[in-house]
């Protein structure tokens, strides 16, 4: 069964600093996505980047940028700029695609506070 | 409609009662898909549905919990004899197809006293 594991319960991070969340996953597939969301107090939860497993290119959205290294099934966000906005939980979330049903698999989540 | 919607937004009911959750999905989307999230903690996949049938319903806790969707649309999510431990955020996403990107709506507070 996969699993997604983030480490850090809580992070904080200074207003125009860069922080970086921190995700491992486990998988016996070979092909499969891989997502940050943002869930603000609202609670809905929002795409913020996502990464194809075939892709070596690390993507990027912006401010946001992922480090994934396949072979060490490893997944981090990295925010640059920090802004006040960007305050909330942060989940680290998996998808297969050759599981037949492709449901989400989340991690535990990461609080980031922002301070002013 | 423009987004997932999820009604009621918070729903506080008694111990032993049976509550209703709705799911309305973005229109022409054919995954659906039912998550419960406990406090602190990250969502736990219930079921899927594809048009209107369950594809996938290994998530769901036990046969108090039960989720239809008659035509392909919206969805209900039903829970019998609730218990506390059913207390929950219950997230509702929908996508266009079984392998496109899912939308979240903003989830149902459902506290059991």
């Amino acid at each position: 069964a996969q699993t997604v594991t983030q480490s850090q319960p809580e992070m904080s991070v200074q207003e125009a600093e860069t922080v970086t969340l921190s995700c491992t996953y486990d998988t016996s597939e070979s092909d499969y996505y891989l997502f940050w969301y943002k869930q603000p107090p609202s609670r809905q939860m929002i795409l913020v980047i996502r990464q194809e497993a075939y892709k070596q290119q690390n993507a990027t959205e912006n401010r946001f940028s992922v480090n994934f290294q396949k072979a060490a099934k490893s997944f981090s966000l990295k925010i640059s700029d920090s802004q006040l906005g960007d305050a909330a939980m942060y989940f680290c979330a998996y998808r297969g695609r050759t599981s037949g049903t492709y449901k989400y698999i989340f991690g535990t989540g990461t609080r980031l506070k922002v301070l002013a | 409609g423009a987004g997932v919607s999820q009604t009621p937004s918070n729903k506080v009911t008694e111990k032993g009662k049976y509550v209703e959750l709705r799911c309305d999905p973005i229109s022409g989307h054919t995954a659906l898909y039912w998550y419960r999230q406990s406090l602190g903690q990250g969502p736990e996949f219930l079921i899927y549905f594809q048009g209107t049938g369950a594809a996938d319903d290994s998530g769901l806790p036990n046969d108090r919990f039960f989720a239809v969707r008659p035509e392909g649309s919206v969805s209900t999510l039903k829970i019998q004899r609730t218990e506390r431990g059913d207390s929950a955020v219950y997230l509702c996403a929908s996508s266009l197809m079984q392998n496109t990107e899912a939308f979240f709506g903003q989830g149902t507070r459902l506290t059991v006293v």
